[in-house]
C-alpha cells in the first residue's frame, strides 16, 4: 500500500506569516495533490502535480502556492497565512492515468491566529 | 450544482442493522472511490471502483457509470463503522472530486 506522510500533523501559525506543509510519498506515484478540509465538509483541491518541477491550479488556489522539487515531495506554502486558512490540509498521490487508485496522508491540522 | 452528490447527508443505525449510501455523479466518472474518515480525522480507503462492484467482509459497493451512480452497503453494522463516508469520482486523467460526505452514527 502506498505510503504518504505529512509535516508537520499540526501547527499554529500567526496571520500575516509563512506556513510551509510538507508531503511526501515512497511510493514512485506520478500524481500529488494538495486538499484542504475544513470542519463538518469534504475535500476541496488546492493544488496537484502530475510530474517534478511543475504544480497545477486546483479549484482553490488563491493564497496558496505549491512546490514539487521531486517526484517523492509535495510542498504547500501558505505566504502570507489568514485566519480563513484554519483547516485541516491532506495530501495524496497516485500513479498516471485513468484507472488508479488515490492515496492520502494523515492530514495536518493548521490553525492560524 | 453539486457534481457528486451523496446521500443522505446523515445517518443513525442501530448495531446489526443494515443501511445503503448513494452518490449521483453529474461528471463523467471513470472510477469511485470510497472512504471513511473516522473520528480521528483519518482518512481510510474502503473501494476503488471500476464500473462493476466489490464486496469486503460486511461492506459492499457498486458503481454503475452508465446511470451515473455508485451505491455503498453496510451490512450488520458495528459500532467502529462510525465515521463519515466520502465518495469520490476520478474524471479523465487528474482530477478527484469529492462529494460532501455522509456523517454515520452507529448506536448499541
Amino acid at each position: 500500500e502506498a505510503a504518504v506522510t505529512q509535516s508537520p500533523r499540526s501547527k499554529v501559525a500567526v496571520t500575516g506569516g509563512k506556513v510551509t506543509l510538507s508531503c511526501h510519498q515512497t511510493n514512485n506515484h506520478d500524481y500529488m495533490y494538495w486538499y484542504r478540509q475544513d470542519t463538518g465538509h469534504g475535500l476541496r483541491l488546492i493544488h496537484y502535480s502530475y510530474v517534478a518541477d511543475s504544480t497545477e491550479k486546483g479549484d482553490i488556489p488563491d493564497g496558496y502556492k505549491a512546490s514539487r522539487p521531486s517526484q517523492e515531495n509535495f510542498s504547500l506554502i501558505l505566504e502570507l497565512a489568514s485566519l480563513s486558512q484554519t483547516a485541516v490540509y491532506f495530501c495524496a498521490s497516485r500513479t498516471g492515468g485513468n484507472y488508479a487508485e488515490q492515496f492520502f496522508g494523515p492530514g495536518t491540522r493548521l490553525t492560524v491566529l | 450544482g453539486d457534481k457528486v452528490k451523496q446521500s443522505p447527508s446523515a445517518l443513525s443505525l442501530q448495531e446489526g442493522t443494515n443501511s445503503a449510501l448513494r452518490c449521483n455523479f453529474s461528471i463523467a466518472a471513470t472510477t469511485v472511490q470510497w472512504f471513511l474518515q473516522n473520528p480521528r480525522g483519518s482518512l481510510m480507503n474502503l473501494f476503488y471502483l471500476v464500473p462493476g462492484t466489490k464486496e469486503n467482509g460486511r461492506l459492499k459497493s457498486a458503481f454503475d457509470s452508465k446511470e451515473s451512480y455508485s451505491t455503498l452497503h453496510i451490512r450488520d453494522a458495528q459500532l467502529e463503522d462510525s465515521g463519515t463516508y466520502f465518495c469520490a469520482a476520478l474524471t479523465g486523467g487528474y482530477k478527484v472530486v469529492f462529494g460532501s460526505g455522509t456523517r454515520l452514527l452507529v448506536s448499541p
